[in-house]
């Protein structure tokens, strides 16, 4: 595609339940990026793959985040049980070689 | 370790100049600039490589200090479509990417 696409944009859930974020980078770009925004904060980073694997998943903040990349393109970030404070902004960005990153526009992820 | 940002805020009026720094503890492989507009994605600026370089992108440019372990960027002549957030980025080996918690810029007609 001509751009990073997230789905969905929006998302409201219960306390408790599982949810699954999309992100379809540009094609090509080989590493991919998972970030997580607070209101007036930096992004901050969460996993990072190369191709399928991940590369750097040091920052999952437990183990009720995953993320996958079965075939080095699209990727879901997977968030199980959900709490209040995991609501953010959760962005991803996708690179290629020494190149910048870019950002999809991210998911707004409500936690009632 | 994330890389440490500062002024946290910046007003401004239309034709000032403002200077943001970003500066890390560690040994840095490059700097990576980004605006964030509220409610947008961060959008590239520009990108510097360990080297001491400097870059411009129309009146907004980077410097980086290796020695320092520092980067700033300069904005001149200011314009009202300046005002964001700023964001570096730091890598310390490739790949390995951090952002500061940003800078926010507001510029007054």
């Amino acid at each position: 595609g001509a751009g990073v696409s997230q789905s969905p944009s929006n998302k409201v859930t219960e306390k408790g339940k599982d949810v699954e974020l999309r992100c379809d980078p540009i094609s090509g770009h080989t590493a991919l990026y998972w970030y997580r925004q607070s209101l007036g904060q930096g992004p901050e980073f969460l996993i990072y793959f190369q191709g399928t694997g991940a590369a750097d998943d040091s920052g999952l903040p437990n183990d009720r985040f995953f993320a996958v990349r079965p075939e080095g393109s699209v990727s879901t970030l997977k968030i199980q049980r959900t709490q209040q404070e995991d609501s953010a902004v959760y962005l991803c960005a996708g690179r290629a070689g020494l190149r910048t990153q870019y950002f999809g526009p991210g998911t707004r992820l409500t936690v009632l | 370790q994330q890389p440490v940002q500062s002024p946290q805020a910046v007003i401004l009026r239309e034709g000032e100049d403002a200077v943001i720094n970003c500066s890390s503890s560690k040994a840095l492989y490059s700097v990576h600039w980004y605006r964030q507009k509220h409610g947008e994605a961060p959008v590239f600026l520009m990108i510097l490589l360990k080297g001491g370089e400097q870059k411009g992108h129309e009146k907004i440019s980077a410097s980086f200090n290796e020695k320092k372990q520092q980067s700033s960027l300069y904005l001149t002549a200011s314009q009202l479509s300046y005002s964001g957030t700023y964001f570096c980025g730091t890598e310390w080996f490739r790949d390995d990417m951090r952002f500061g918690a940003g800078t926010r810029l507001t510029v007054k007609p």
